[in-house]
């Protein structure tokens, strides 16, 4: 069965900082998701990669995937309070498993 | 225009009772799935459909649910003789058929409530 595991699950910036969120799995697959959901709300697609060495960046979010490793990296660079959210990866082989997910919280 | 409808929102049901959610996509879709979240939880996989015929599902998926498509465009989650634990979100999402290089595209969840 996939397994995949995210760290950190918890993390509490400072306005400014950089910091990295890091997807494990265990098994091959073509397809990584990153996606952020608000409290109470759905999932809400960020990214999609599809290859070894795919880098996708929107805004202040950078995703990149290394196939080889079967890790996923997501960046923030210089937060803000509007990323506060909690982010999860998910890989799909036919039946999408997610992450933990990452709550992240960024203070002023 | 939201890519999935989910009905209802919100279900407060009796234990023991039997619940079905309903998910409208409105593109065709490629795949579909449907996951549960219990509250502030991680997201689990429950079942994927791909060519309408039930293509993987987890642990979690047992003898107490199953999915239907109906009438060809909605696909439901039936979950027999509900039980506290099944208090959760639930989410469908699909994968949309016009291409491969996209994101799956998910509902707004059906908050169930077992009581």
């Amino acid at each position: 069965e996939l397994k995949v595991e995210q760290n950190p699950l918890f993390l509490s910036m400072q306005e400014g900082k950089n910091y990295t969120i890091y997807c494990n799995y265990s098994t091959t697959s073509d397809r990584l998701y990153w996606y952020r959901q608000d409290p109470g709300k759905s999932l809400e697609s960020l990214f999609v990669l599809l290859s070894n060495g795919a880098v996708k960046q929107e805004g202040r979010l950078m995703a990149s995937l290394d196939t080889k490793a079967r890790l996923s990296t997501l960046h923030i660079t210089a937060a803000v309070h509007d990323l506060s959210a909690t982010y999860f990866c998910a890989v799909d082989n036919n039946d999408m498993r997610f992450g933990a997910g990452t709550r992240l919280t960024v203070k002023p | 225009e939201p890519e999935v409808t989910q009905t209802p929102s919100h279900q407060v049901t009796q234990m023991g009772q039997e619940v079905i959610l309903r998910c409208v996509p409105i593109s065709n879709h490629l795949y579909f799935y449907w996951y549960r979240q219990i509250l502030g939880q991680k997201v689990e996989f429950l079942v994927s459909f791909y060519n309408n015929e039930i293509s993987e599902k987890s642990e979690i998926f047992d003898d107490q649910f199953s999915v239907e498509r109906p009438d060809g465009s909605n696909f439901t989650l039936k979950i027999r003789s509900t039980k506290l634990e099944d208090s959760a979100m639930y989410f469908c999402a699909i994968l949309p058929k016009t291409s491969l290089n996209t994101e799956a595209f998910f509902g707004q969840g059906t908050r169930l409530t077992v009581v």
